[in-house]
């Protein structure tokens, strides 16, 4: 079947580690997406990347970084820099063009201990 | 910039009672807007979307949304709840941003039924 992958489902990272999510897809989309959610604030999008090689900053990258070395992968690198990353991580990819919508994948729950 | 609002954080009906969630954008340019839906710890599932001609669409689950552009809102409704719709519903813009194409959500409505 058609999706999204997300793994792991749940990760546990201690404080000063850096952490790397993965997202794969095989929908063969041109753009991926990660977001963050947090209660009470929606989605809020970190990275997206419209093609491969070439990826831009969302509203909230601080402190992440990604790559897209191959259309199917987008993993999302949580570094020591960002200040609270306990939250929920979700990626998604669409077809470009903004009349397209994003198919999800389930998601990863990070929690710094 | 695009936004979307939920004026709602959460809501509670009983089941079989009618429902209306808000959603209002701001969007400069033709705004293309889409119902999501998510269960608790899982990912979003789309219920429906709009990008022009009727302004009403039908959706998955028996969902319906208007789009009204003199009131910049995209409201969900649904005639008779169930209790399995219990979720969390989020409304989202599409817009292009420096060519690229990006999904904006509002800030999401937790749905409660009462039995």
């Amino acid at each position: 079947d058609g999706g999204i992958t997300q793994s792991p489902k749940y990760l546990f990272r201690k404080e000063g580690q850096n952490v790397t999510l993965s997202c794969e897809q095989n929908l063969n989309h041109d753009a991926m997406y990660w977001y963050r959610q947090d209660p009470g604030q929606g989605l809020r999008l970190i990275y997206y990347s419209q093609i491969v090689n070439d990826f831009q900053k969302g509203d909230i990258a601080e402190g992440y970084s990604v790559s897209r070395e191959k259309k199917e992968s987008f993993p999302l690198t949580v570094t020591s820099a960002q200040k609270n990353p306990t939250a929920f991580y979700l990626c998604a990819s669409s077809r470009t063009g903004a009349s397209t919508e994003a198919f999800f994948g389930q998601g990863t729950r990070l929690t710094v201990v | 910039a695009q936004s979307v609002t939920q004026p709602d954080i959460h809501i509670t009906v009983s089941e079989g009672a009618s429902l209306e969630l808000r959603c209002n954008y701001s969007y400069g340019a033709t705004p293309y807007l889409f119902w999501y839906v998510q269960s608790p710890g899982q990912g979003l599932q789309l219920l429906l979307k709009y990008f022009s001609g009727d302004t009403l669409v039908q959706g998955i689950k028996g969902f319906e949304a208007e789009f009204k552009r003199s009131q910049s809102s995209f409201n969900l409704r649904k005639p008779s709840v169930h209790w399995s719709d219990a979720a969390e519903y989020f409304c989202a813009v599409g817009a292009r941003d420096q060519g690229a194409q990006k999904l904006v959500f509002g800030q999401g409505t937790r749905l409660t039924i009462n039995p």
